[in-house]
């Protein structure tokens, strides 16, 4: 059983390039997150998507995008990348829909990113 | 507004001990909790939750928590703490209706010595 997978594991960018953190689950959830950890704050969501074609922003959503064309697949787009965004950043899924609101979610090992 | 802490930054317990993770919320309603685990250089882990019923939970590793709703908490325990619970504990609760989107404590470092 794969979870959820994120890649890459470890990046390093400069101030104002772009990428794309990638997120891939195979238990056919139609919830998927993505969150930031910081030292002392916890977990911050910064969007979510309900299935294939829904996002909403989370609690942080500034200087991230994100898009859901499969349900398998949700990608995270830094536009510009900042030092304010180093981070470690996670990618969780589950079932979607108020009577699954009690199920939780599955995690994946996270992408550790520098931005010099 | 929907929240939850974690009053400790750190808690240490020797091995064989029992430990004591604390957890409080504020919800309206009635809430769901989760209590999860995270190991070096890994994701979150789910440990166990309370959605309704007995205000003991039991879950994984051999871990409970108990729901106290006058007192708003949601206390992580276990009767002896080993080693290998050596780890970053977070406490969460549910909001947003049929999204469910989960709040996360701020995390608790546990310490067990042998």
């Amino acid at each position: 059983n794969a979870g959820v997978t994120q890649t890459p594991k470890f990046q390093v960018l400069k101030t104002g390039q772009s990428m794309t953190l990638q997120c891939a689950q195979d238990m056919n959830h139609e919830y998927m997150s993505w969150y930031r950890q910081d030292p002392g704050m916890g977990l911050r969501l910064i969007h979510y998507s309900v299935g294939a074609g829904i996002t909403d922003q989370g609690e942080v959503p500034n200087g991230y995008n994100v898009s859901r064309s499969t349900t398998e697949d949700f990608p995270l787009r830094l536009l510009s990348a900042a030092p304010s965004q180093t981070s470690v950043y996670f990618c969780a899924s589950r079932v979607a829909g108020t009577a699954y609101s009690n199920q939780p979610q599955h995690f994946g090992d996270g992408t550790r990113l520098s931005i010099l | 507004a929907q929240s939850v802490a974690q009053p400790e930054d750190q808690v240490n317990v020797a091995e064989g001990n029992p430990l004591t993770v604390k957890c409080t919320y504020s919800v309206s309603g009635n809430p769901y909790l989760f209590w999860y685990v995270q190991y070096p250089n890994r994701g979150l882990q789910f440990l166990l939750k309370y959605i309704t019923g007995d205000n003991l939970v039991k879950g994984s590793y051999g871990f409970e928590a108990e729901f106290n709703k006058s007192q708003t908490s949601f206390h992580l325990k276990k009767p002896s703490a080993l080693v290998s619970d050596s780890a970053l504990y977070f406490c969460a609760v549910y909001y947003g209706g049929s999204q469910g989107n989960l709040i996360f404590g701020k995390g608790t470092k546990l310490s067990v010595k042998p």
